[in-house]
């Protein structure tokens, strides 16, 4: 049974700064990992997706990386911002148990300008 | 182009009755998956749904069912609503059910009183 994992559950940084969160998978047969971002009572923004044969995925100042052997990913947020200030959450869609896609229980972000 | 559109957006029952929510996938787009997603927590997956079949169920009592149409668009009715059924519902539309990513609407806030 897949299970993912997020740290740190939350997180507080200054503006400007630059950060990694983390993500945690038990079962390495995958066929693609998400990025997503929630805002307060919204609906899930998909920001990259690393298929199963790639190692990283960059878009602006986001670039996500994918450890399959060892079960991680990263997501890397450059020159963090106030807009930034959300919920992260990682995603996992794996061959095995019918295609199910498995989220962590994500990491809220505070960036104080 | 439309993204995920679901319906409704918010929605108060009372505890016993029934309620059906609405999708409508990203044109083309094959595959209709719903999650609920309780405050604090990450989305957990319901069914996943590819050219009207059933493709997953998650660890959810019988009482919640959906179906997809024809028009790739899906319905999911919950039953019998406990004050536990409370929580946001999401819509993912994907183009198959294997390795493509998701794309979600918005939610629909269920509160039941």
């Amino acid at each position: 049974k897949q299970e993912v994992t997020q740290i740190p559950a939350a997180l507080s940084v200054p503006e400007g700064e630059n950060l990694v969160l983390n993500c945690s998978f038990t079962d390495s047969a995958i066929y693609n990992l998400q990025w997503f971002r929630q805002d307060p009572g919204k609906g899930l923004t998909s920001l990259l997706l690393i298929q199963s044969s790639q190692r990283e995925q960059t878009s602006g100042r986001l670039n996500a990386s994918l450890d399959k052997s060892s079960g991680r990913s990263t997501l890397y947020i450059a020159a963090s911002q106030p807009g930034d200030s959300a919920t992260y959450l990682c995603a996992v869609k794996g061959e095995t148990g019918g295609f199910k896609t498995i989220f962590g229980a994500g990491t809220r972000l505070f960036v104080k300008a | 182009d439309a993204g995920v559109t679901q319906s409704p957006t918010h929605l108060i029952k009372t505890r016993g009755q029934h309620v059906t929510l609405r999708c409508s996938p990203i044109s083309g787009h094959k595959s209709v998956s719903w999650y609920q997603q309780v405050l604090g927590q990450g989305p957990q997956f319901i069914f996943q749904y590819y050219e009207k079949e059933e493709r997953g169920r998650g660890n959810f009592p019988d009482r919640f069912s959906a179906r997809q149409f024809p028009n790739y668009s899906s319905e999911l009715n919950v039953n019998a609503l406990l004050l536990g059924d409370s929580a946001l519902y999401l819509c993912a539309s994907s183009l198959d059910w294997t390795d493509y990513g998701y794309t979600f609407g918005s939610g629909t806030r269920l509160t039941v009183v």
